[in-house]
């Protein structure tokens, strides 16, 4: 069965630091996304990482992909409040919609 | 470029009742997956559609159903509503080529009493 651990779950942090969330999954995968979500909002797509080695950035966020040790990091520099919010990776089974989630990284940035 | 689109956005159901959620995907896009997401489970898969046939499905009754239409849109059908069915339904579209990834609606809450 595969698992996507995500760690850690809840995250306080200042604003200005640098922070990192861990996305660990259990099976091989070329294809793993990150989404953001604002309480009681939907997803929003954040980065789609296809393959290994992949680094791609948006503002303060970094997103990284190394398939041999099925670990994505989601880097987040020099935070600010509107940061906050829930964080989830999702690994791509088969390519036909099986998106498998993370538990979700509950983000919070404090002035 | 519209996104997806869900309807309704907000739903309270009887136990025992019936509900049909729809979603209509991006133009162009052929695949609709279906996630139910709980407080308790988190995000699940429930299945994904392409031109009009389940290609997947995840671990769910079978008192949930759905289907896919020629022009793309889904539904999915709750018979028999229990209290634990109560969450936020999502749907995602998605492309190939260029437009691979997955854009999620904004979602139907549902709430049953």
């Amino acid at each position: 069965e595969l698992k996507v651990e995500q760690n850690p779950l809840f995250l306080s942090m200042q604003e200005g630091k640098n922070y990192t969330i861990y996305c660990n999954y259990s099976t091989t995968s070329d294809r793993l996304y990150w989404y953001r979500q604002d309480p009681g909002k939907s997803l929003e797509s954040l980065f789609v990482l296809l393959s290994n080695g992949a680094v791609k950035q948006e503002g303060r966020l970094m997103a990284s992909l190394d398939t041999k040790a099925r670990l994505s990091t989601l880097h987040i520099t020099a935070a600010v409040h509107d940061l906050s919010a829930t964080y989830f990776c999702a690994v791509d089974l088969r390519s036909q919609g099986n998106l498998i989630f993370g538990k979700g990284t509950k983000l919070s940035v404090k002035p | 470029k519209a996104g997806v689109t869900q309807t309704p956005r907000y739903l309270i159901k009887t136990r025992g009742q019936q509900v049909t959620l729809s979603c209509s995907p991006i133009s162009g896009h052929r695949s609709v997956s279906w996630y139910q997401q709980t407080p308790g489970q988190g995000l699940q898969f429930l299945f994904e559609y392409f031109s009009e046939t389940q290609r997947n499905k995840g671990n769910f009754p079978g008192r949930f159903s759905g289907r896919q239409f020629s022009n793309s849109r889904s539904e999915m059908n709750v018979s028999t509503l229990e209290l634990g069915d109560s969450a936020l339904y999502l749907c995602a579209s998605s492309g190939t080529g260029a437009d691979y990834g997955y854009t999620f609606g904004s979602g139907t809450r549902l709430t049953v009493v």
